[in-house]
């Protein structure tokens, strides 16, 4: 039973616009969230993160929103650029431990 | 700051051999100390966790195990490795305390023949 999904396997965006990437998850009990994004054959890096007492978390041109209610969170990344293409990794904190999802390849052409 | 090594960065190894991967972190202590898998075309995997010296938590059944000898020393090994444990193992850390970002190393690149 897979506790974090991302759906979409792969998105492809025009540089400029935005990117939303997006995870759903099951267990009510997560109290953070976090993105990380990775490069092949690299270790996953962290973007952002969020507490689920909150809705929303800026940094730059990242953004990661929060719903509760229907236990889904979103990345933002605008304007999106050719550097961001990467996969994509959504994670849900339960204590010590994170729970991943299966990760978004996100491809940014000119 | 604080860095953490994986070593090797890539490992051959044939059905039935011995395996011992290693992560160390510098710059802090008492971290919890995580291992990952990612398998071809899959998310990451939690194989185990620790949360201090001699500690570990294992999250899935399996041909591997690991310890932590030293407070920012962990290891990853098997007696006999199978065909299935072919993957890109992940060490990370993070502050002891719960709610922390999770910080990852560079990966090992298993193929097992």
């Amino acid at each position: 039973d897979q506790q974090v999904k991302q759906n979409s396997p792969s998105l492809s965006v025009q540089e400029g616009r935005i990117s939303i990437l997006n995870c759903d998850y099951t267990n009510s009990m997560f109290d953070y969230f976090l993105w990380y994004k990775k490069y092949p054959a690299e270790g996953p890096t962290f973007l952002i993160s969020i507490s689920s007492i909150k809705d929303k978390n800026e940094d730059g041109r990242f953004t990661v929103f929060l719903n509760k209610s229907a236990k889904h969170l979103s990345l933002h990344i605008v304007p999106s650029q050719p550097g961001d293409s990467a996969v994509y990794f959504c994670a849900a904190g339960d204590t010590d431990k994170l729970i991943f999802g299966t990760g978004t390849r996100l491809q940014v052409f000119p | 700051s604080q860095t953490i090594h994986q070593w090797p960065a890539t490992l051959v190894q044939p059905v039935g051999s011995p395996l011992s991967l290693e992560c160390t972190v510098e710059g802090t202590s008492n971290p919890n100390l995580y291992w990952y898998r990612q398998a071809a075309g899959r998310g990451l995997q939690l194989l185990f966790y620790s949360v201090g010296i001699g500690q570990i938590s294992s999250e899935v059944p399996q041909n591997l195990s690991a310890s932590r000898p030293q407070d920012r020393q962990f290891i990853l090994s098997s007696k006999k490795l199978l065909l299935s444990d072919s993957g890109f193992y992940l060490c990370a850390w993070s502050v002891s305390g719960g709610q922390e970002t999770q910080y990852f190393g560079p990966g090992t690149r298993l193929l097992v023949l």
